[in-house]
């Protein structure tokens, strides 16, 4: 059965301070992952794509462990405006045919920067 | 840019009304899907479409159809609203297959629904 599954938090982080959370996936075959940020009664946006071995995208940083099937993103120099639900998105072997087996979304990390 | 509307952001019903929930993107995308979101249950899959006419199952499907006359338009139609339906729901679009490498997902604002 496939799963993603993230701690819900709440985060509380000190502005200026590092902060990072990971990501489970239970489907082995999957291809690709994301970083999906939800702002409090917003829609989802993309934040990072993770492809191989992870990346960087100034102060954020996703990295990939294919070993033991979790994804992490690291947040450098918090700030206030980082306050947000971090959802984690992976999508299954690309070969799976669609269906049902779309992208699958965590439940999300609740991150909240203090000033 | 991508937009992704949708046709109400707050919606009040009643117990057994048909409702319809209406999505556009304005990018030719190939794939739209409704979700819906609820505390602790993070966002579902209820139905997805990758052609104009074409749709398909979910995960949570029931007491749900969609509708896809027109490429940029998908709908959600609840035919007979419960309290159960209450919720948030979300419409997106990607251009690229579901399980297509790199698939983005973008997502329109949401529509709150309440059923009384």
């Amino acid at each position: 059965r496939k799963e993603v599954e993230q701690d819900p938090g709440p985060f509380n982080v000190p502005e200026g301070a590092t902060v990072a959370f990971n990501c489970t996936y239970s489907n082995s075959a999957s291809q690709s992952f994301f970083w999906y940020r939800q702002d409090c009664r917003k829609e989802p946006k993309l934040l990072m794509s993770v492809y191989s071995s992870g990346n960087e995208d100034g102060r954020f940083t996703a990295q990939l462990n294919r070993a033991s099937q979790y994804i992490s993103l690291l947040i450098r120099d918090s700030k206030l405006s980082d306050s947000a639900t971090y959802l984690c998105v992976v999508n299954p072997d690309m070969y799976s045919g669609g269906g049902a087996d779309g992208l699958t979304f965590g439940k999300g990390t609740h991150l909240i920067i203090q000033p | 840019d991508v937009k992704v509307t949708q046709s109400s952001r707050y919606l009040v019903k009643r117990t057994g009304e048909k409702v319809f929930l209406e999505c556009v993107q304005d990018m030719d995308h190939e794939n739209m899907f409704w979700y819906r979101q609820d505390p602790g249950l993070g966002l579902r899959l209820i139905y997805f479409s990758y052609d104009v006419k074409m749709k398909e199952k979910g995960d949570i499907p029931e007491g749900y159809s969609v509708s896809r006359e027109k490429k940029e338009r998908f709908s959600l139609i609840l035919e007979s609203a419960s309290t159960n339906q209450t919720s948030m729901y979300l419409c997106a679009s990607s251009l690229l297959g579901v399980s297509a490498f790199g698939n983005e997902q973008f997502f329109g604002p949401g529509t709150r629904l309440t059923v009384l």
